[in-house]
């Protein structure tokens, strides 16, 4: 079966501007979490969605938000990008079994 | 309430065994390892639920104890394929499923 999937793979953007990532889950699983890595912070969770409701939120500003469709798929947004943002994003799906991970989206914010 | 794992790194030669510990100082559900290589996506080992369990995948094996609200991460003969950054992740009473919260990682190095 199909994985997680992310897109894009790799995004650069500049200091104040916005951006939308994509995750869709593994086929049958409704629940997607997101987490943000970074070398210094290692694995930090941003957020969690079953079933289109948010379940769960990390310790992140408001500027990062997210949703999730009625096909499971999910978008996470940041608004008004800060240099601090540039990260690895990586979603996951079926925490139940044991996570799998997207391949991730490398955000570089300049 | 992120768990601490130990040691921050390791250097094997290939056939040696290394223990990897993750502690929490919260009442554990579950407990997840995860192995991340350079350039990919974290990928999952076991999950090991209260009760003390063990469990074991290839000659890569675990243990949870409840009580300590500990977990350890048993490598045995490592192979040049086990390098890599080990990570625990952990699911406690006061939280709420679909929440992982990650220890800053292992990274283990299996030289020839």
């Amino acid at each position: 079966k199909a994985g997680v999937t992310q897109t894009p793979r790799y995004l650069i953007k500049t200091r104040g501007q916005q951006v939308t990532l994509s995750c869709s889950p593994i086929s049958g699983h409704r629940s997607v979490s997101w987490y943000q890595q970074t070398p210094g912070q290692g694995l930090q969770f941003l957020f969690e969605y079953f079933s289109e409701t948010q379940r769960n939120k990390g310790n992140f500003p408001g500027r990062f938000s997210g949703r999730q469709f009625s096909n499971s798929r999910s978008e996470m947004n940041v608004s008004t990008l800060e240099l601090g943002d540039s990260a690895l994003y990586l979603c996951a799906s079926g925490v139940n079994y044991g996570y799998t991970f997207g391949s991730g989206t490398r955000l570089t914010v300049v | 309430q992120q768990p601490v794992q130990s040691p921050q790194a390791v250097i094997l030669r290939e056939g040696e065994d290394a223990v990897i510990n993750c502690s929490s100082s919260k009442a554990l559900y579950s407990v997840h390892w995860y192995r991340q290589k350079h350039g990919e996506a974290p990928v999952f080992l076991m999950i090991l639920l209260k009760g003390g369990e063990q469990k074991g995948h290839d000659k890569i094996s675990a243990s949870f104890n409840e009580k300590k609200q500990q977990s350890s991460l048993y490598l045995t003969a490592s192979q040049l394929s086990y390098s890599g950054t080990y990570f625990c992740g952990t699911e406690d009473y006061g939280g709420s499923q679909g929440n992982l919260i990650f220890g800053k990682g292992t990274k283990l190095s299996v030289k020839p």
